[in-house]
């Protein structure tokens, strides 16, 4: 079946720094969401992703989807304290299926 | 905003008993999706349901689950002889249409099995 990989697992980030987290698939998806989660909250959908290549930001964010469909990676920019969480890739398959990486969960050194 | 509700917010069972988690959707939506996600885990995909059947359902969706839409607001999970291992949050989520629309996820019941 689809797996959706995600790293990495935990990152730890100095106030005002910049970071990476990576979602790669197993299979070539038809759109890849992001969701973030914080603590003892539930997902909350940040963006979707649908077309080779394609490339949005939202504020600090950027997201970027793969040429091939299979991977994504969200970049955060001079990262602040209200960014702690855990971000969530999901990837649709062709039978529209939602599968979920592990997540990356951010803790922020002020 | 319209947001997704569940009930209850925590639910302690023994282990065998049966219980039922409630979620009501977004009202103009038509796809309806349980996941659950097991403490400090990723969120995984249970079922879906969309036109009154099932349309989707992942291995962990076996015969001791099953879902339902008694009403047409009231979307429910019910899990028979429930296990420890059942032990989890389980969010409802719903979409307005397939392909790929947001899914709005509820703010999950957390479900104890001692």
């Amino acid at each position: 079946g689809q797996q959706v990989m995600q790293i990495p697992q935990y990152q730890h980030v100095q106030e005002g720094e910049d970071f990476t987290t990576y979602c790669n698939s197993s299979t070539t998806l038809s759109n890849i969401q992001w969701y973030k989660q914080r603590p003892g909250g539930h997902p909350v959908f940040l963006i979707q992703l649908v077309k080779s290549g394609e490339v949005k930001k939202q504020k600090r964010l950027t997201f970027q989807f793969g040429e091939a469909k299979k991977n994504s990676s969200l970049h955060i920019t001079a990262t602040q304290t209200t960014d702690v969480g855990t971000y969530f890739c999901a990837g649709l398959s062709n039978d529209y299926k939602l599968s979920f990486g592990a997540g990356t969960t951010v803790t922020v050194r002020a | 905003e319209p947001e997704v509700t569940q009930t209850p917010s925590h639910q302690v069972t023994q282990m065998g008993q049966e219980v039922i988690l409630r979620c009501v959707p977004i009202s103009n939506h038509l796809y309806f999706y349980w996941y659950r996600q097991i403490l400090g885990q990723k969120v995984e995909f249970l079922v879906s349901f969309y036109n009154n059947e099932i349309s989707e359902k992942s291995e962990i969706f076996d015969d001791q689950f099953s879902v339902e839409r008694p009403d047409g607001s009231n979307f429910t999970l019910k899990i028979r002889s429930t296990k420890l291992e059942d032990s989890a949050m389980y969010f409802c989520a719903s979409q307005t249409g397939p392909k790929g629309d947001t899914q709005y996820f509820g703010p999950g019941t957390r479900l104890t099995v001692l």
